[in-house]
């Protein structure tokens, strides 16, 4: 197994412009979630799935967008970067109920100019 | 309103020395407490967690102290080693592996020889 795997890792964008981060897992898990890390912040939630075609907003959805139409893909969309969106994203997925375990993709540096 | 508070932000122990990282919290639903451990460039990965039905679980140089009256639970790291030198993050969640996990802001270890 791959695992939770991110694509890209590194990223620059310039202000205003839109992009997509990928994330996927093969191990069938139900739940996916994206968050963000900020020094001194820690991980603060932006949006999460408990199964295909049901997503959900965290902590900091605004600025960004999801969809699962998939167990396996669960992509986060930028919809006009801005300085305030660079960081580190993180996907975890879980397999969901009476499991807690959430497994960490490597992580997508995003630096918006 | 921070669910999770976590301290200190940073610790420096010596080489075979004892860590101690506390985390506090509010929502008396919580009900599985992870430690995550994560090192530079690296998503985060999970190192031992408890529920609160135990007051203590040891895996290794590890232990979590849990304390359910005063909403209390802390990271001990015996023998401490340079490679154990990380961020170590503290998290709480609801019921269910369907629902989110809370993190502490985080624990920057230097373990120095």
């Amino acid at each position: 197994n791959a695992g939770v795997t991110q694509t890209p890792k590194f990223q620059v964008l310039k202000t205003g412009q839109s992009m997509t981060l990928q994330c996927a897992q093969d191990m069938n898990h139900e739940y996916m979630s994206w968050y963000r890390q900020d020094p001194g912040m820690g991980l603060r939630l932006i949006h999460y799935s408990v199964g295909a075609g049901i997503t959900d907003q965290g902590e900091v959805p605004n600025g960004y967008n999801v969809s699962r139409s998939t167990t396996e893909d669960f992509p986060l969309r930028l919809l006009s970067a801005a300085p305030s969106q660079t960081s580190v994203y993180f996907c975890a997925s879980s397999p969901g109920d009476g499991s807690y375990e959430q497994y960490f993709g490597p992580g997508t540096r995003l630096t918006v100019t | 309103q921070q669910q999770v508070k976590q301290s200190p932000q940073s610790l420096i122990v010596q080489k075979g020395g004892i860590s101690i990282i506390n985390c506090a919290y509010e929502n008396t639903a919580f009900d599985y407490f992870p430690w995550y451990q994560q090192f530079p460039g690296k998503g985060p990965a999970l190192l031992i967690a408890i529920r609160p039905d135990v007051s203590e679980k040891k895996e290794g140089r590890f232990t979590i102290s849990f304390n359910k009256s005063a909403k209390q639970f802390s990271l001990h790291i015996m023998d401490s080693q340079p490679g154990d030198s990380a961020t170590y993050f503290c998290a709480a969640s609801q019921p269910s592996g369907n629902t989110p996990l809370v993190f502490g802001k985080g624990t920057r270890l230097s373990v120095i020889a």
